[in-house]
């Protein structure tokens, strides 16, 4: 069975203060894995998608990695605009290839 | 693109009465979800739909759940009669083949009371 787990559960970080989070991954062979940001009140935002073991995606503050077992999403100096809860998902190759596992996320909140 | 469009944002109903979700996907996507978002279980996939055809419906908790799609630009998710444990953020995303990831809605914040 396919499964996410994702660590911390929440992360309070001071602005400017560098930090990673954790997607460690089982599954029936990976299609692709997934990073979001939900803000309250909204649907989840899709950020990067990672496809094979050594990949990395940026886009201002963030950047993801990706191995055989486990993503990181780098944050560095985070701004408070970066509080939000950050999902990971994985999309397998075996079964119902279509849909998304989602890991329980972690919230993070960044103090000026 | 006005993206996924999901209705109502909220809805309060008493136990036992039948609530109806709706969703629009997004024009041209061939693959429409539905999720169930929770404090205790995060996003639980209930069900999802290929070309309108419902593909894997294994997430949907009981009998009382169903889903329709009966076109490309319209989803309903029903639940008769509803529970106090229904209460939860039910959210409508779309994709299409080929491509990177889901286009979530706003989600509609279901209360039963």
């Amino acid at each position: 069975e396919d499964q996410v787990t994702q660590s911390p559960e929440a992360l309070r970080l001071q602005e400017g203060e560098s930090s990673s989070l954790n997607c460690s991954y089982t599954v029936s062979g990976l299609r692709g894995l997934f990073w979001y940001r939900q803000d309250p009140g909204k649907g989840p935002e899709f950020l990067f998608t990672l496809y094979s073991a050594g990949e990395e995606k940026e886009k201002e503050r963030l950047k993801a990695t990706l191995t055989k077992k486990e993503s990181f999403l780098h944050i560095t100096a985070p701004k408070p605009e970066d509080s939000a809860t950050y999902l990971c998902a994985v999309q397998g190759r075996s079964g119902n290839t279509g849909k998304l596992i989602f890991g329980q996320g972690t919230t993070l909140q960044v103090k000026p | 693109d006005a993206g996924v469009i999901q209705s109502p944002r909220h809805e309060v109903t008493e136990m036992g009465q039948e609530v109806t979700l709706r969703c629009k996907p997004i024009s041209g996507h061939d693959y429409l979800f539905w999720y169930r978002q929770t404090m205790m279980r995060g996003l639980e996939l209930l069900i999802y739909f290929n070309n309108n055809v419902p593909i894997d419906d294994s997430g949907m908790p009981e009998d009382r759940f169903s889903a329709k799609m009966p076109n490309a630009s319209f989803s309903t998710l029903k639940i008769q009669p509803s529970e106090p444990r229904d209460s939860a953020v039910y959210f409508c995303a779309s994709s299409f083949t080929g491509g990177h990831g889901y286009t979530f809605g706003s989600g509609t914040r279901l209360t039963v009371v």
